[in-house]
């Protein structure tokens, strides 16, 4: 069994240069969440899907920000025109909506924008 | 303010310590709680999971919920140093929603 993984782990860029991230959950889990920490905080939340329908976005992400689960497998989030200030650690997880619904988390994608 | 408080630390500690870590809360909406731990540069790990107020045992970790003070904590006991690590609370308001977590507490556990 592998847990959720996540492509790049690390990715530098400059600014105004649009980068993609991946995630792939756990296999049976059919809801996947995007969060975002920075350096000394806690995770936040960005966004979540349930199979390939996204049903919840937070305030937080922008427009230059777009995710997908076109087949409600992998996703993909999509950061354009990137700033200094996405400089983050981007985090994917994955669950089972059935029953206690834990959320286990990827090891992250490290973004540094120049 | 932000919803979720969790001091930063650093908390330092000597091996084989009883740890006490805790976070507050301002909404009383929120009924799941967990405790994540993440190493250095490594995503988030489940610890324990809790629904509603009460204390739950898992090995040495203890987690309580006391949802009329909006005050969760997590006890560790006889303390290694393979637990330094940021310990992460996290909340949310029904199974599946997303989490809210506090800032972290650094540990340090020295041999």
């Amino acid at each position: 069994d592998t847990g959720v993984s996540q492509d790049p782990r690390h990715k530098i860029t400059k600014r105004g240069q649009n980068v993609t991230f991946r995630c792939d959950p756990i296999s049976e889990h059919n809801r996947l969440y995007w969060y975002r920490q920075t350096l000394g905080q806690g995770p936040e939340f960005l966004t979540y899907f349930q199979n390939e329908a996204q049903l919840e976005k937070s305030r937080l992400l922008s427009d230059r920000f777009s995710a997908e689960r076109p087949k409600g497998s992998f996703s993909t989030l999509e950061i354009q025109r990137t700033e200094q200030g996405d400089s983050a650690m981007y985090l994917c997880a994955s669950s089972l909506a059935m029953g206690q619904e834990t959320q286990y988390f990827g090891p992250g994608t490290r973004l540094l924008v120049l | 303010q932000k919803e979720v408080e969790q001091d930063p630390g650093p908390l330092s500690v000597p091996e084989g310590a009883i740890v006490s870590l805790n976070c507050t809360y301002s909404n009383s909406a929120f009924q799941y709680f967990m405790w994540y731990r993440q190493y250095s540069r490594k995503g988030p790990e489940l610890l324990m999971y809790t629904y509603s107020s009460g204390n739950k045992e898992d090995g040495r970790f203890t987690a309580q919920v006391d949802k009329s003070s909006k005050y969760i904590s997590l006890f560790i006991r006889d303390s290694q140093p393979s637990d330094s690590a940021t310990y992460l609370c996290a909340m949310s308001y029904n199974a599946g929603n997303m989490l809210t977590f506090g800032g972290g507490t650094r540990l340090m556990v020295k041999p």
